[in-house]
């Protein structure tokens, strides 16, 4: 059982795409997190979010409490955008944190 | 800027040795995770800590044990390597969920082969 899905699991597009990858989480949660790992390994956060809509630069992360989905866009895509978006909940009763199976992006030139 | 360091970015093993995975954060955080990462599985927690020398074991904690002697650091053993326990691992921090809507920082990962 997943608590946490994302698509989708892989995704191609040409540069200056708009990219739109999706989380649907099952679980009550007291925020959602957007990470972003690049080939090598390491994680950053992108956004932090518990309602509503964020954006930084060319990105942009929303969320729907009552649909429990949340959905992160890139516009105007780069292949430096090129990584594995993970999706994480941190559930409200606790201090874990569930993770999605991350969707890889590839942008081509 | 570094929060949260892991002590090496690639380790070689042999089956059978024993392992320590070092984990150190540098922001006073309560909570700190071990995870593995493995293609079309994810992020699985292996154990937490929500503070010195407490730990919950996650969802994949046999083959492996903790230590947390101190606050900002948090080790996690392999106490016999083996195969299976090739992956990628990462460690993570983030302040205790009482301070709600706390981020996590993760380290740079550490990926272990154990041949």
């Amino acid at each position: 059982k997943n608590e946490v899905e994302q698509s989708p699991q892989n995704l191609t597009a040409q540069e200056g795409e708009f990219i739109t990858i999706n989380c649907s989480y099952s679980v009550g949660i007291s925020a959602l997190h957007w990470l972003q790992q690049h080939p090598g390994g390491g994680i950053v956060s992108l956004f932090m979010l518990s309602s509503g809509k964020k954006k930084h630069g060319r990105l942009i992360a929303t969320i729907n409490i009552q649909e429990k989905h949340s959905s992160l866009h890139i516009t105007a895509s780069h292949p430096r955008d090129s990584a594995v978006y993970i999706c994480a909940v941190r559930v409200d009763t606790g201090n874990q944190f569930y993770f999605g199976t991350g969707t890889s992006l590839t942008v081509i030139p | 800027d570094v929060k949260v360091t892991q002590s090496s970015r690639y380790l070689v093993k042999r089956t059978g040795e024993k392992v320590f995975l070092e984990c150190v954060q540098d922001m006073d955080h309560e909570n700190m995770f071990w995870y593995r990462q493995d293609p079309g599985l994810g992020l699985r927690l292996i154990y937490f800590s929500y503070d010195v020398k407490m730990k919950e074991k996650g969802d994949i904690p046999e083959g492996y044990s903790v230590s947390r002697e101190k606050k900002e650091r948090f080790s996690l053993i392999l106490e016999s390597a083996s195969t299976n326990q090739t992956s990628m691992y990462l460690c993570a921090s983030s302040l205790d969920r009482r301070l709600r809507n706390t981020e996590a920082f993760f380290g740079q990962g550490t990926r272990l082969t154990v041949v």
